[in-house]
């Protein structure tokens, strides 16, 4: 069983939808939680950061965590054709980290 | 700040020639990732460094060698190249904690390296 498991898509829904973007983990001791945005030919770039379990909200984009179900959530309100892009999960047990795992993302594509 | 940059952006090769792709930082980061991206795979880590000097292996270092002689800079070799290293290589950079400001740190990421094997 991978470390991080995320379901590659494409994810394709009409401009306006909410999206739901999920990752399961099985390492129970990570506990800081991201998510990067790679628009197509780009570097992955962060968008956004929790730290174990809650919510975090920044504008159209709300970040979930739930430690007990090891699952992570992004979702995307009214959702723009400029989020079409690839998010991927990223996560680290350890605040002094070395290394993140990753999740091999999915691709979103919002339609106008 | 250019941020993170690689060189080159696009390179093709073939099977046993060697070539080093190089990543620069300007951000004084101590810690530098390499990365390869391939279709259904994501991200996997090769090899990183924590600092001027040092590296570890990290998921994927069958095949590649780096070297940190400057805290700017890391660069990814390969001595012989294969076909199955075709893919699109990624550097990262982030900075280390500094006291206890903050729980994450970010790794910013290069533009990539585009690397075909025939």
């Amino acid at each position: 069983q991978k470390e991080v498991e995320q379901d590659p898509g494409p994810l394709s829904v009409p401009e306006g939808a909410i999206v739901s973007l999920n990752c399961t983990y099985s390492n129970s001791a990570f506990q800081y939680f991201m998510w990067y945005r790679q628009y197509s030919r780009k570097g992955p770039e962060l968008l956004m950061y929790t730290y174990s379990s809650g919510n975090k909200e920044d504008g159209r984009f709300t970040a979930q965590v739930d430690k007990s179900s090891k699952y992570i959530s992004l979702f995307i309100r009214d959702s723009q054709p400029s989020d079409s892009a690839t998010y991927l999960c990223a996560m680290s047990a350890e605040r002094g980290y070395s290394t993140l795992t990753f999740g091999k993302g999915t691709m979103l594509l919002v339609s106008p | 700040n250019a941020g993170v940059t690689q060189t080159p952006k696009f390179r093709v090769l073939k099977t046993g020639q060697s070539m080093t792709l190089l990543c620069a930082q300007d951000m004084n980061h101590e810690y530098m990732y390499w990365y390869r991206q391939d279709p259904g795979m994501g991200l996997r880590l090769i090899h990183y460094s924590v600092g001027e000097g040092t590296t570890a292996k990290g998921e994927v270092p069958d095949g590649y060698n780096v070297s940190r002689l400057k805290k700017q800079n890391f660069l990814l070799g390969l001595e012989s190249a294969a076909p199955s290293q075709t893919s699109v290589y990624f550097c990262a950079s982030t900075q280390t904690l500094a006291g206890g400001i903050g729980p994450y740190n970010e790794q910013f990421f290069g533009p990539g390296t585009r690397l075909t094997v025939l």
